[in-house]
């Protein structure tokens, strides 16, 4: 069964640290991974994508890696800004599958 | 920027009524999608839509659900006989093409709020 983990669960971090998130997943066979960011009561914006042959994709201060081999990619937030309190969704794609297998999301709580 | 809208933004209604939700996806897409998210719990897959069809359906699109494509622009997602346990926020997707290498983005409207009382 093609499962998403996430963790950790929720992290709170002050304005301008950096934060990473992590992601494992077993879906099989890989097809691409997205990052989304999913403010409170809001669908979810595609923020990354990555393909099997691609280790790491940036989108402003958000930086994902992807190492396909463990089936691990993480998700680091450079210089928080308040407006990056939001759940961070992990979701991966299977090779010829319409739909996508989410992970149940890292809320991140950026504090002043 | 084209973005998918939906309505109503947030439904009321009573268990065993029928209710649908409207999406009208980005104009040049072809795929389609529902998805729903309890509170406090991960997005899940309902349907996928294609060529006025079904193209795969989760366990929980049971026949209490049906999706149409009424006039090529809306989406709909009709729940026949509403349960307490439908409540939840019901998000439409679309994107331009197939999954497999595709690397195309599904763009999410902002959700329905569904309260079943």
């Amino acid at each position: 069964k093609n499962q998403v983990e996430q963790s950790p669960q929720s992290l709170i971090i002050l304005e301008g640290k950096n934060c990473t998130l992590q992601c494992n997943y077993t879906v099989s066979p890989f097809s691409n991974l997205r990052w989304y960011k999913q403010d409170t009561g809001r669908g979810p914006v595609s923020l990354t994508i990555m393909t099997f042959s691609e280790n790491t994709k940036s989108n402003g201060r958000y930086t994902a890696t992807l190492d396909a081999d463990t089936k691990q990619s993480s998700l680091h937030i450079t210089a928080s800004q308040l407006s990056d309190s939001a759940s961070y969704i992990c979701v991966v794609s299977a090779w010829d599958d319409y739909k996508l297998s989410f992970g149940a999301g890292t809320t991140v709580t950026v504090r002043a | 920027e084209p973005e998918v809208t939906q309505t109503p933004s947030h439904q009321v209604t009573q268990m065993g009524q029928e209710v649908i939700l409207r999406c009208v996806p980005i104009s040049n897409h072809l795929y389609f999608y529902w998805y729903r998210q309890i509170l406090g719990q991960k997005v899940e897959f309902l349907v996928s839509f294609y060529n006025n069809e079904i193209s795969e359906k989760s366990e929980i699109f049971d026949d209490q659900f049906s999706v149409e494509r009424p006039d090529g622009s809306n989406f709909t997602l009709k729940i026949r006989s509403t349960k307490l346990e439908d409540s939840a926020m019901y998000f439409c997707a679309s994107k331009m093409e197939a999954g497999g290498l595709g690397t195309d983005t599904q763009y999410f409207g902002p959700g329905t709020r569904l309260t079943v009382l």
